[in-house]
């Protein structure tokens, strides 16, 4: 398996709140991306990276902010937590754009 | 825009055969992922189809044809342990890669 870790696997935060999910990768692959997933939505895209400090917002990236000053972290940022962000987070990992290794997820709860 | 349609459960026998089919619409396209997630866990990936045709890996297959937006995972000799959403990912021509809402396989015994 793929060396990747996330920190926390599980956070309650309240409204309002900053929050910082990590995603840490042995492996280091070029591509670094994380992904929510809800029910009824399937995996979206919230950020990627291609390199260190070169980052770019996917499909759902309002609410979010990413930072990668090292090729193993990549740093997904809530600045002010709201309830629509309660969601299981996935950090994924490629070499290229092909086959993309997936961490263990951050289950994450906003009162 | 980006549409990807899958079922969103099947039912099958232990030891059956079940084909998941997929059709998609994308922003250009360069290939077609598919993935295995088990409840609760991360997703594990299963194949990669660029060429149209079928690709045969152990018990698990996938077909593409580029030129129907359509594509199958077929599953053989099914096992309890096969219970699992599996996700149909289009990649477009950006190399983002679209994941589906999943299809839940239930096998029963």
């Amino acid at each position: 398996d793929a060396g990747i870790t996330q920190s926390p696997r599980h956070k309650v935060t309240e409204t309002g709140t900053p929050v910082t999910l990590r995603c840490h990768q042995t492996e280091n692959h070029r591509y670094m991306y994380w992904y929510r997933q809800d029910p009824g939505h399937g995996l979206r895209l919230i950020h990627y990276s291609y390199g260190v400090k070169d980052t770019d917002k996917g499909e759902v990236s309002d609410g979010y902010s990413v930072s990668r000053s090292k090729t193993e972290d990549f740093l997904l940022t809530l600045e002010s937590a709201t309830s629509s962000q309660t969601s299981v987070y996935f950090c994924a990992i490629s070499e290229d754009y092909n086959e993309q290794f997936f961490g263990p997820g951050t289950r994450l709860t906003v009162l | 825009g980006q549409n990807i349609d899958q079922p969103t459960e099947m039912t099958a026998t232990e030891g059956a055969i079940v084909q998941i089919n997929c059709t998609y619409q994308t922003s250009g396209f360069n290939g077609l992922f598919w993935y295995q997630q088990h409840a609760g866990e991360a997703p594990t990936f299963l194949s990669y189809n660029v060429l149209d045709g079928l690709e045969e890996k152990g018990r698990f297959s996938s077909f593409l044809s580029r030129s129907k937006g359509y594509s199958y995972l077929l599953l053989k000799e099914l096992q309890m342990k096969d219970s699992a959403s599996y996700l149909c990912a289009p990649q477009n021509r950006d190399d983002k890669i679209i994941f589906g809402k999943g299809t839940r396989l239930h096998i029963l015994p």
